[in-house]
């Protein structure tokens, strides 16, 4: 299985901040990684697919980059709406895998 | 615009089989080139990866759970089921449904959207 490990696993960032999150797998997996926003009781949503490219209707402050084996996605401003749990998943090969998940708490 | 929504009993006991639905609404599950999924989520813990059906037809699943799971899409193309089999205290889950949808540029796929998710708990 593909290993993948977020960081940090936890931050506290103030509204306006530039946040990064990233995803680092244990294979190279192309592009082939997404990411996802969870917020409390709710189900996650999809925010990048193949690295890099916003899902329609997510807010373009979110963007997402790398290849290979280390991935990131930055908030470039902090909003109190982004307080959630954020999800990096691999689609390159079975079975598809998660990150541990990263908690971003708004200060 | 696609929705879908995740139903069956909240509480299952020990040794037995759950099962749930998820029902699709704004597509039919034999149309189009999607994968059909179910996630679970532990409590307090992240995302597992359960198994998918493409396109109707074959199954997928996570090896870890291939033994005891079964998912199956019912003769209304608007329903896709989950079985898991013989269930313990491990299986107790918040169950999601999700829509895969694949790359044009590459055997890759990302799940949007997702169902509000279920909670199942196995206790006698």
């Amino acid at each position: 299985d593909i290993q993948m490990t977020q960081s940090p696993s936890s931050l506290s960032a103030s509204v306006g901040d530039r946040v990064t999150i990233t995803c680092r797998t244990s294979q190279r997996i192309n592009n082939y990684l997404n990411w996802y926003q969870q917020r409390p009781g709710k189900a996650p949503k999809l925010l990048i697919y193949s690295a890099s490219s916003l899902q329609s209707g997510v807010p373009s402050r979110f963007s997402g980059s790398g290849s290979g084996t280390d991935f990131t996605l930055i908030i470039s401003s902090l909003q109190p709406e982004d307080s959630a749990t954020y999800y990096c998943q691999q689609s390159h090969s079975s079975p598809l895998t998660f990150g541990q998940g990263t908690k971003l708490e708004i200060k | 615009q696609v929705q879908l929504q995740e139903s069956g009993p909240g509480l299952v006991k020990p040794s037995q089989t759950l099962s749930l639905t998820c029902s699709v609404s704004g597509a039919s599950i034999s149309s189009g080139d999607y994968y059909w999924s179910w996630f679970r989520q532990l409590p307090g813990k992240g995302l597992e990866w359960i198994g998918y059906i493409y396109n109707s037809g074959r199954p997928y699943y996570n090896p870890s759970l291939r033994s005891r799971v079964i998912i199956s899409p019912d003769t209304s193309n608007v329903q896709v089921s989950l079985e898991v089999t013989s269930v313990t205290a491990a299986d107790t889950a918040v169950y999601y449904c999700a829509r895969g949808i694949p790359s044009a540029r590459g055997p890759t796929n990302w799940f949007d959207p997702w169902g509000q998710g279920t909670l199942v708990t196995v206790s006698s």
